[in-house]
């Protein structure tokens, strides 16, 4: 059981171009979500997905875009990458229950320079 | 509308010593509430939760949190801190089904 697995752990991106950070879950949870954390900052989410095919914008969209095809898997996709754009990403999942923790994954770490 | 405030940014304390990180939220409905650590270069782990029932939490590592209704708040307490006590302790609330994190709190222990 893997639980939440992320990939890549490190990235460095030129200011302009795209990658896509994979996410994926083996524990059929309906909820994923996207944040990034900067230092003092706290947890800031990106996206959000309640069930396959349902994605809803958290609180610092812009600039990112996701889909969510299938239960397991939830990608982040980041569009002309800007050096604000600089920070460790965590994906997580959860069952939709709102007194259930959240389930993290290890992080990826990417700088745009 | 939810939200949470964790005063300081950083605690730092001696080995053996109490700890003490604060955590106050607001919400508009009966709150769910959470404590996680991160350890360097890892994701977050929950340390405990309340949802319903008893005020006083236990969890992981030998912390202990209270809820407090009256005063909204969830401070995370360990009586004796010990060296891998050292993290980056984030409090949550979850009100709606998406939960609000706070700045979170880097814990110092000296030996």
């Amino acid at each position: 059981n893997a639980g939440v697995t992320q990939t890549p752990k490190f990235r460095i991106l030129k200011i302009g171009q795209s990658m896509t950070l994979q996410c994926t879950q083996d524990m059929n949870h309906n909820y994923m979500y996207w944040y990034r954390q900067d230092p003092g900052m706290g947890l800031k989410l990106i996206y959000y997905s309640v069930g396959a095919g349902i994605t809803d914008k958290g609180e610092v969209p812009n600039g990112y875009n996701v889909s969510r095809s299938t239960t397991e898997d939830f990608p982040l996709r980041l569009e002309l990458a800007a050096p604000s754009q600089t920070s460790v990403y965590f994906c997580a999942s959860s069952s939709p229950h709102r007194n259930e923790k959240l389930f993290f994954g290890s992080g990826t770490q990417l700088s745009v320079l | 509308a939810q939200s949470v405030t964790q005063l300081g940014s950083h605690v730092s304390v001696s080995e053996g010593a109490l700890v003490l990180l604060r955590c106050n939220y607001s919400s508009s409905v009966p709150p769910y509430l959470f404590w996680y650590v991160q350890y360097p270069n890892q994701g977050l782990q929950l340390l405990l939760k309340y949802t319903t029932g008893a005020t006083l939490v236990k969890g992981i590592n030998g912390f202990e949190a209270e809820f407090k209704k009256s005063e909204t708040s969830f401070h995370l307490t360990k009586p004796s801190a010990h060296m891998s006590d050292a993290a980056e302790y984030f409090c949550a609330v979850s009100g709606s089904y998406i939960p609000t994190f706070g700045r979170g709190t880097s814990l110092i222990v000296h030996p």
